[in-house]
């Protein structure tokens, strides 16, 4: 099975800051692989899919790149509501995974 | 509005069954393959399995394997996982999503609420 691994783990920044997180596959996944926020308490919602493309209503400051076994999720320009965890998915195979999280935290 | 709404889930002892249920409503349920997500307290994100639109092609994590079974009915708007000898491990929040195709390879793209299992004796 693929294993996902996210970093950092953790992330403080500002508002207005520009912020990448990254994902890492432990075997190429080509471009499947898909991004979600979540908040505590609330399930996760979907951001990014085949690597790139945004999700309907996902605002534009949120991208995504990479292919194989790297993958980043940038932030253009941190916002209050963006203070969450991330999670990275990969779809490659029949056997999906996640990636462990990010929390991104305000400074 | 697309919905999921899961139920079933409890407090169960350790090596006994459970059956989850997920409904879906307000779009066209076997267009689309299902999957089961789990979050375990504080922790993260973990697929458990998914089914294709017309339950022919399934996929399951390994750690469950031989004890858990997902399938639908379209008939009923319906997916199910039946957990069999479940386990400690297996606590956790457990989340409906659809899947982006109708295959067992997608991203999710609707997520329910979830549902809450518990193994404990």
């Amino acid at each position: 099975d693929i294993q996902m691994t996210q970093s950092p783990s953790t992330l403080s920044a500002f508002v207005g800051d520009r912020v990448t997180i990254t994902c890492r596959a432990s075997q190429s996944v080509t471009t499947w692989l898909a991004w979600y926020q979540q908040k505590p308490g609330k399930a996760p919602k979907l951001l990014i899919y085949k690597t790139s493309t945004l999700q309907s209503g996902v605002p534009s400051r949120f991208s995504g790149s990479g292919s194989g076994t790297e993958f980043t999720l940038t932030i253009s320009s941190l916002q209050p509501d963006d203070f969450a965890t991330y999670y990275c998915q990969q779809y490659s195979t029949y056997q999906s995974s996640f990636g462990q999280g990010t929390e991104l935290q305000i400074k | 509005e697309v919905h999921l709404v899961e139920s079933g889930g409890g407090v169960v002892r350790p090596g006994g069954p459970l059956r989850l249920s997920c409904v879906a409503s307000e779009f066209t349920f076997d267009d689309y393959g299902m999957n089961w997500v789990r979050q375990a307290p504080g922790k993260g994100l973990e697929w458990v399995s998914a089914i294709n639109w017309n339950g022919g092609s399934t996929g399951y994590v390994e750690s469950v394997k031989g004890r858990f079974v997902i399938s639908r009915d379209n008939a009923k708007n319906s997916l199910y996982l039946q957990m069999n000898s479940l386990r400690a491990e297996d606590t956790a929040l457990y989340y409906c999503a659809r899947g982006g195709n109708s295959g067992t390879t997608a991203y999710m793209d609707v997520w329910g609420k979830g549902t809450t299992v518990t193994v404990s004796s």
